[in-house]
């Protein structure tokens, strides 16, 4: 069973501050994913690294994929309240993908 | 576009009735579909997945099933419901893992 835990499990901060979320596994994936979701709803994808060593950034948000392809980070830059929600991490393996626990971001105005 | 229906978004059912969430996809064809539950404080169970019409692999065994009757079309059933079944279930598809799932809507059951 390939474990991801994600760290910090919750997060408040004040709009306007920077902050990173972690994914972490003792396993190797062939790609990891993260999804944000707002209460009520599903999860929506907001990206895919696939190599070792990738950054990827959509606007504030700045994605990592770990050089062994085990873990990954999410720097959000200067927080807004819109980013409010639980981002979770997912890891494809053998022709399966994985969830973690997922980080709960509250942003305070 | 392709696009995900799952309904109905919220269900408060009681303790041994039966149970059927439907979700179906638009806009593309032979998706994989998949059945998760997620509840408080944890991650995404997978429950069902389905690679095909009729095709159902069960990832955790329990008094749920799951059915294919259609390419675009899945199923979530029971026959007699549990305390235990409450929670968020959430249906999604995917042409391939890595290129990530979309999730629908889901449904709030509640059983009392």
């Amino acid at each position: 069973t390939q474990l991801l835990e994600q760290s910090p499990q919750f997060l408040s901060i004040q709009e306007g501050e920077n902050l990173t979320v972690y994914c972490n596994s003792s396993s190797v994936f062939s790609s990891l994913q993260w999804y944000r979701q707002e209460p009520g709803e599903g999860p929506v994808l907001l990206v895919t690294v696939v190599t070792g060593g990738e950054v990827k950034k959509l606007k504030r948000l700045t994605f990592q994929f770990g050089d062994a392809r085990k873990d990954s980070s999410l720097h959000i830059t200067a927080a807004q309240t819109g980013d409010t929600g639980l981002y979770l991490c997912a890891g494809v393996g053998n022709n399966d993908m994985r969830f973690g626990a997922g980080t709960r971001l509250t942003v305070k105005p | 576009s392709q696009t995900i229906h799952q309904w109905p978004a919220t269900l408060v059912q009681p303790v041994g009735s039966p149970l059927s969430l439907e979700c179906t996809v638009e806009g593309t064809s032979n998706p994989n579909l998949y059945w998760y539950r997620q509840a408080a404080g944890r991650g995404l169970q997978l429950l069902f997945y389905s690679v095909g019409i009729g095709q159902i692999s069960s990832e955790v065994p329990q008094n749920l099933s799951a059915s294919r009757p259609q390419d675009r079309q899945f199923i979530l059933s029971s026959k007699k419901l549990l305390l235990s079944d409450s929670g968020f279930y959430l249906c999604a598809w995917s042409a391939s893992l890595n290129y990530g799932y979309t999730f629908g809507s889901g449904t709030r059951l509640t059983v009392v």
